[in-house]
């Protein structure tokens, strides 16, 4: 079945740092992928999407391209500030039995120290 | 703006009772689905729904049920509660349509059960 794999937690950064944030999955056909966020005490929401090959999903500085080649989702930030310190998820759409679902990895912590 | 609401941020509940958890979208979504989220096992599908009263088992059903007699409301049922069920419930909904797959998710409702 499909899946998804992301680099487990958490990942601890100073301000102003790189981010990245490992995705890759697998799955049969041509799924559409996403990054979910998932504040403290909150519901998950929607970061950014892919939906084919090479599609670069971007929202609020962050952004994500759907590698085909490397099955792969990574998602990267230049400046992180203390406001991202949240759980990031990674999806990609499951259309098994003509039902559309979402099949999710199990998350990533950032913590972002001032 | 999609919003879905869930009825109760915090429930504590004791074992062998019946638990209602309710959820509601404004979209006129077609989709609906339970999740439950727990640490280092991330989401984990319940039960989901493509039409009124259609149900469909997720991952993970085994303890549960769902209602949904109206197109907007999607309800899940905790038969007889289990401390094992003490978790966060996530709700979301999706348009439905093919192509447009993106979840949308409610605050989600912490269930204890003692």
């Amino acid at each position: 079945g499909n899946s998804v794999t992301q680099m487990e937690g958490p990942v601890t950064l100073s301000e102003e740092a790189f981010l990245t944030i490992n995705c890759t999955y697998t799955a049969t056909g041509y799924p559409s992928l996403f990054w979910y966020v998932q504040y403290p005490g909150e519901g998950l929401q929607l970061l950014l999407k892919a939906t084919k090959a090479d599609d670069k999903g971007s929202n609020k500085g962050f952004e994500a391209t759907y590698r085909k080649e490397t099955t792969s989702f990574h998602l990267e930030k230049g400046s992180v500030q203390v406001s991202d310190s949240a759980v990031y998820f990674c999806a990609l759409s499951d259309q098994n039995s003509g039902y559309s679902t979402l099949t999710f990895g199990k998350g990533t912590m950032l913590l972002v120290s001032p | 703006d999609v919003k879905v609401t869930q009825s109760s941020r915090y429930l504590v509940k004791r074992t062998g009772e019946k638990v209602f958890l309710e959820c509601v979208q404004d979209m006129d979504h077609e989709n609906m689905f339970w999740y439950r989220q727990d640490p280092g096992l991330g989401l984990r599908l319940i039960y989901f729904s493509y039409d009124v009263k259609m149900k469909e088992k997720g991952d993970i059903p085994e303890g549960y049920s769902v209602s949904r007699e109206k197109k907007e409301r999607f309800s899940l049922i905790l038969e007889s509660a289990s401390t094992n069920q003490t978790s966060m419930y996530l709700c979301a909904s999706s348009l439905g349509t093919s192509g447009i797959l993106e979840q949308y998710f409610g605050p989600g409702t912490r269930l204890t059960v003692t």
